[in-house]
């Protein structure tokens, strides 16, 4: 089975910098994906890794370390439309090859 | 455009009352998967398919089923709904070779009450 950990809430100042970190455990490992979610909507895809190190995206970047079964996602010039819940996701060789399984999210808040 | 069409968005529904919750995508993607989301718990996956005919459970597949007759379609079916399936809903699809960074694309989701 697979055990995926991120913080459950975070709370952040607009234009700051935050690091929402996720830990996990699996076998076969075969990439690592961030998504956010507004409340009550649908997750929509924010990066993803496979190889070990950072990937950036605009205000998005993200971090993988396979060794150490750790990935973060780091937001940048923080603006209150981020605040959202951020789900980290791994994907292992079973069911069929491209099963996700997700954590249970970090609820990021953005504060004047 | 691109997605993946749930519906319905919202659904109350009594306790043993067959349902069907429908779920098509544009993009001809292999992969289609059913998640249920709840408070707590994250999105677990209900059922997954490879390609038409060939469905599996996911993690949490009690008290639902599934059918792939197109590759379009893949809707959700319970045949006697239960209040622990209340629950937010959201059907994924995806390639199952290709760009290894293509991940899910999720339909806007179906918030299914049972009373």
């Amino acid at each position: 089975g697979q055990n995926i950990d991120q913080p459950t809430e975070m709370t952040a100042t607009e234009g700051a910098i935050v690091q929402i970190n996720c830990t996990y455990q699996t076998s076969g490992f075969n990439g690592l994906f961030w998504y956010q979610q507004h409340a009550g909507e649908a997750p929509t895809f924010l990066s993803y890794n496979v190889l070990d190190g950072l990937e950036e995206k605009g205000r998005f970047s993200s971090f993988l370390s396979r060794s150490k079964g750790y990935s973060y996602l780091l937001l940048k010039e923080l603006q209150m439309k981020d605040s959202a819940s951020y789900l980290c996701a791994v994907r292992d060789r079973t069911g069929g090859g491209n099963k996700l399984t997700f954590g249970t999210g970090t609820q990021l808040k953005v504060e004047l | 455009e691109a997605q993946v069409t749930q519906n319905p968005r919202y659904l109350i529904t009594v306790t043993g009352k067959k349902l069907t919750v429908t779920c098509s995508q544009n993009m001809n993607h292999e992969y289609m998967s059913w998640y249920r989301q709840d408070p707590g718990l994250g999105l677990r996956q209900i059922y997954y398919s490879m390609n038409v005919e060939v469905t599996d459970k996911g993690d949490v597949p009690e008290g639902y089923k599934v059918s792939r007759k197109e590759k379009r379609n893949f809707p959700l079916i319970l045949e006697s709904p239960s209040p622990n399936q209340t629950s937010l809903y959201f059907c994924a699809s995806s390639l199952r070779q290709g760009p290894q960074g293509a991940g899910y694309t999720f339909g806007s989701g179906t918030r299914l009450t049972v009373v």
